[in-house]
């Protein structure tokens, strides 16, 4: 099975600054790599597939990068509406795993 | 509009059997693959099992296999979960999840999901 781990666990940042989160996989996922964002009481939402590969509807200012192991959501300016809880996912290998997520508060 | 309607859960004894049923509509049920994910209360999201489109192929985690079945109905645009002997740590909400070739099969639609609680 793939570990995906995500650090830091928690983000306190302010409105308007960058918000750089991990996800690291203990082996090779090629890019077959997502992120997801979950409010409280919510579903999750898709934004990134594919590792860089913004899904319909998401703003341009959620990017992600990275192949292989390493991999990066960056948000470029926190809107007071991405407060919120991030996870990764692989589907590169069965079973599908997610990070355990990363939690984006307010400062 | 998409929706993803799950039904089914509940309160049920360790042991005991339940079947989760997702109601798909706003979308081509057909053409795409299916998933359950839960997540515990408090707790991150787990991957439980997956159906392709054509339903010809299952896959489970190790912590569900042998306890719990999918399978679909694309007639009744409709996705289902049996599960059985059903444990503690089985409690969690179940959503149904949807994905296809064009976010290369990630998961883009999500239900609200249905709650299980499996106590005595």
């Amino acid at each position: 099975e793939i570990v995906l781990t995500q650090s830091p666990a928690t983000l306190s940042l302010s409105p308007g600054e960058r918000a750089t989160l991990s996800c690291r996989a203990s082996q090779s996922v090629s890019s077959s790599l997502g992120w997801y964002q979950q409010k409280p009481g919510q579903a999750p939402r898709l934004l990134i597939y594919d590792a860089s590969n913004r899904a319909t509807g998401i703003p341009a200012r959620f990017s992600g990068s990275g192949s292989g192991t390493d991999f990066t959501l960056t948000i470029s300016s926190l809107e007071t509406e991405d407060f919120a809880v991030y996870y990764c996912q692989q589907r590169n290998n069965w079973p599908r795993t997610f990070g355990q997520g990363t939690k984006v508060e307010i400062k | 509009e998409v929706q993803l309607l799950e039904s089914g859960g509940g309160l049920i004894q360790p042991g005991g059997s339940l079947r989760l049923s997702c109601a798909a509509s706003g979308f081509t049920f057909s053409d795409y693959a299916m998933s359950w994910v839960r997540q515990a209360p408090g707790k991150g999201l787990e991957w439980v099992s997956s159906i392709p489109a054509g339903g010809r192929a299952t896959y489970y985690a190790d912590s569900v296999k042998g306890r719990f079945a999918v399978s679909r109905d694309n007639s009744r645009n409709t996705l289902f979960l049996q599960m059985s002997s059903l444990r503690a740590e089985d409690t969690a909400v179940y959503h149904c999840v949807g994905g296809a070739a064009v976010t290369n099969y990630f998961f883009e639609y999500w239900g609200q999901g249905t709650l299980v609680a499996v106590s005595s």
